[in-house]
């Protein structure tokens, strides 16, 4: 079955640290990546995505993300925290095969904490 | 920026009750998901919806769970008798077409089972 995971549950940094979180997916076929951020009483919100083309994918707020097919990884990335980057972060897959419906497959999430 | 709409955002309930969760999606999108997150657990996928009828379910979405579009702008989700392992946040996310794979989500129910 496909699934996908994040490798850093909980992550504490301090204000102006560089960040990575990790993830990695099962899926040997064509997918849609995605990074959900849910700040706390917030809906999902979209963080960035990739689909096809330059796998180095920039979203909002300064994240970034890169696919690496070879290593079925979908890595996020900003350079600088801040404060208002504390919040819950998703990692998730769409395969794409014949028939298939679009369902999002989530990773467990990496809630972040960001100290002033 | 449309938004998808989810009610109520807490619903508290006794164990065997029904429940209907609520959801109005995006008005012009077609396709429409349930998910659920237990606390402390993964997002998982229950159910797709299109042209009034489940394209997907997933294990968890069992006979005590039924979706439905009543009146072409609301879309909910009912749990027949709830249990206690069914308390979770329940999301619901909508798309326009298959071939805009950006999922919009609600800010989601907080279902408390006692």
């Amino acid at each position: 079955a496909q699934s996908v995971s994040q490798h850093n549950h909980h992550v504490i940094l301090s204000e102006a640290a560089s960040l990575e979180l990790g993830c990695n997916y099962s899926y040997g076929g064509t997918v849609n990546l995605f990074w959900y951020v849910q700040y706390p009483g917030q809906h999902l919100q979209l963080l960035l995505k990739y689909f096809s083309g330059d796998p180095l994918v920039k979203g909002i707020k300064g994240f970034e993300a890169e696919f690496i097919k070879s290593k079925f990884s979908f890595n996020l990335r900003k350079p600088s925290v801040q404060w208002s980057d504390t919040a819950e972060y998703f990692c998730a897959v769409i395969p794409i095969y014949g028939g298939a419906t679009n369902k999002l497959i989530f990773g467990t999430g990496t809630l972040l904490a960001v100290q002033p | 920026e449309p938004e998808v709409t989810q009610t109520p955002s807490h619903q508290v309930t006794q164990m065997g009750q029904e429940v209907i969760l609520r959801c109005v999606p995006i008005s012009n999108h077609l396709y429409f998901y349930w998910y659920r997150q237990i606390l402390g657990q993964k997002v998982e996928f229950l159910v797709s919806f299109y042209n009034n009828e489940i394209s997907e379910k997933s294990e968890i979405f069992d006979d005590q769970f039924s979706v439905e579009r009543p009146d072409g702008s609301n879309f909910t989700l009912k749990i027949r008798s709830t249990k206690l392992e069914d308390s979770a946040m329940y999301f619901c996310a909508s798309i326009p077409f298959t071939g805009k794979n950006i999922q919009y989500f609600g800010a989601g129910t907080r279902l408390s089972v006692l």
